[in-house]
């Protein structure tokens, strides 16, 4: 059974630029959520796809944008990123959006905008 | 609206302590809670949860029980080890799917 994977695992970007991260979720998962962790806080949710929709948004700007694919691996895009955007952005899935079901974290990618 | 306030760390205890994180959570509604564990270099891991009133927890000698009328969910460990070394988050699923998060206790234990 493979596990999320995410990509890249590091990357450093200029503040303006826009950025693309990828998921894959595990094997059999249909439901991808999206995470932004900055240093020495708990992880914030920017959003939640199910079967290639969006179903669920935390309180983040319309330029932080996604996409699930049909193989339910996962795009988070950010654009004209700011200083802020600076943090570990971390991927999950699971088997469904129930409330129950355990999520599945990647190791995640660091963010740096300077 | 819904939160999630766990105690600060670190926290440090020699090895065969007892443990207790506390978590105290405000919600509308009736969340799923859980615990999740973030061992140095690794990614966060599921390590309890609960999804009721009164239910427990349990896993890897640790537990957490739902407490509604003191709106907790304390993790406990009756003798931690060196390897329980980690950062601890508390967390609860609301009715929109979102998972709220406190900001996470560090876990030193000394041998």
């Amino acid at each position: 059974e493979t596990g999320v994977t995410q990509s890249p695992t590091h990357l450093i970007k200029t503040r303006g630029q826009q950025v693309t991260l990828r998921c894959s979720s595990q094997s059999g998962h249909n439901t991808v959520s999206w995470y932004q962790q900055a240093l020495g806080q708990g992880p914030q949710f920017i959003f939640q796809y199910y079967r290639e929709e969006e179903n669920g948004r935390g309180n983040f700007p319309p330029r932080f944008s996604g996409l699930q694919f049909p193989n339910y691996s996962s795009e988070l895009n950010v654009n004209a990123l700011e200083l802020d955007d600076s943090a570990l952005y971390l991927c999950a899935s699971s088997s469904s959006r129930d409330s129950n079901s355990p999520l599945h974290f990647g190791n995640g990618t660091r963010l740096t905008v300077t | 609206g819904d939160s999630v306030t766990q105690m600060e760390g670190p926290v440090t205890l020699s090895e065969e302590a007892f443990l207790t994180i506390n978590c105290t959570y405000t919600a509308t509604g009736y969340p799923s809670l859980f615990w999740y564990v973030q061992y140095p270099g690794e990614g966060l891991q599921l390590l309890l949860k609960a999804t009721k009133a009164d239910d427990k927890g349990s896993n890897k000698g640790f537990e957490a029980t739902y407490r509604k009328e003191t709106t907790s969910f304390h993790l406990e460990k009756g003798s931690v080890q060196v390897s329980d070394s980690a950062v601890y988050f508390c967390a609860l699923k609301d009715s929109n799917y979102q998972l709220i998060w406190g900001a996470g206790t560090k876990l030193i234990i000394k041998p």
